[in-house]
């Protein structure tokens, strides 16, 4: 199956601070996806990209579709404690298949 | 009341046990999906299905079985539980009519074989 690189692993940051994770691909995809998941429940979708080089933002979450379309990029601006979570990429390679998922970043944010 | 609801939420079994985990959703799609969760690890397809006559293999789906007994019911089983099948399952949904859209998940289950 496909892989998907996800960096980094963890991360623990100061409250306030900016977050960057990524996520790459050896294959090109047409659908890039970020996911959160908190403890004890399934994850729950952030951001959608559907273009390369499309820049999404949802609140202080900004996602990028690489113009590669090989990465795609998530930031966290000014992060509060309820951002502490596993963030999750995933691509599809074309519509209709299957998505793939990375294997996830940890956020600890340090009041 | 959620989407996605899987049942259990937690189970604790033993080795060479038959186990089911049952999934209905109330949203209308299509398209339905098993995935496994462990530490550290992304999610990986166990098995989806497309519609109520249409069961795939994803990508790690031995050891396990699932049956679409209605448009919103999704049924993964462990024939014969081993250990190392302990791990986080999630079920989840997408509509046929956007293939591109995101999948909506379920709260997952929590399943320990020892």
């Amino acid at each position: 199956g496909q892989q998907l690189n996800q960096s980094p692993q963890s991360m623990f940051i100061q409250e306030g601070e900016d977050v960057s994770m990524n996520c790459t691909s050896s294959s090109i995809f047409n659908t890039w996806l970020w996911y959160k998941q908190d403890p004890g429940e399934g994850p729950v979708l952030l951001i959608a990209l559907y273009k390369a080089g499309e820049l999404t933002s949802n609140g202080r979450l900004t996602a990028q579709f690489g113009i590669t379309r090989k990465d795609s990029f998530l930031n966290i601006s000014a992060s509060i404690p309820s951002d502490v979570g596993i963030y999750f990429c995933a691509g599809q390679l074309y519509t209709g298949n299957q998505f793939y998922f990375g294997t996830g970043t940890s956020l600890t944010v340090i009041p | 009341d959620a989407d996605v609801t899987q049942t259990p939420r937690n189970r604790i079994t033993k080795t060479g046990k038959r186990i089911m985990l049952e999934c209905s959703q109330t949203k209308g799609h299509d398209r339905m999906y098993w995935y496994r969760q462990d530490p550290g690890l992304g999610l990986q397809l166990i098995y989806y299905s497309f519609d109520v006559k249409d069961i795939n293999k994803g990508e790690i789906s031995d050891g396990y079985s699932v049956s679409r007994q209605a448009q919103a019911k999704f049924s993964l089983s462990l024939e014969s539980a081993i250990p190392n099948q302990t791990a986080l399952y999630f079920c989840a949904t997408s509509d046929l009519r956007q293939p591109d859209q995101p999948q909506h998940f379920g709260d997952g289950t929590r399943l320990s074989i020892l």
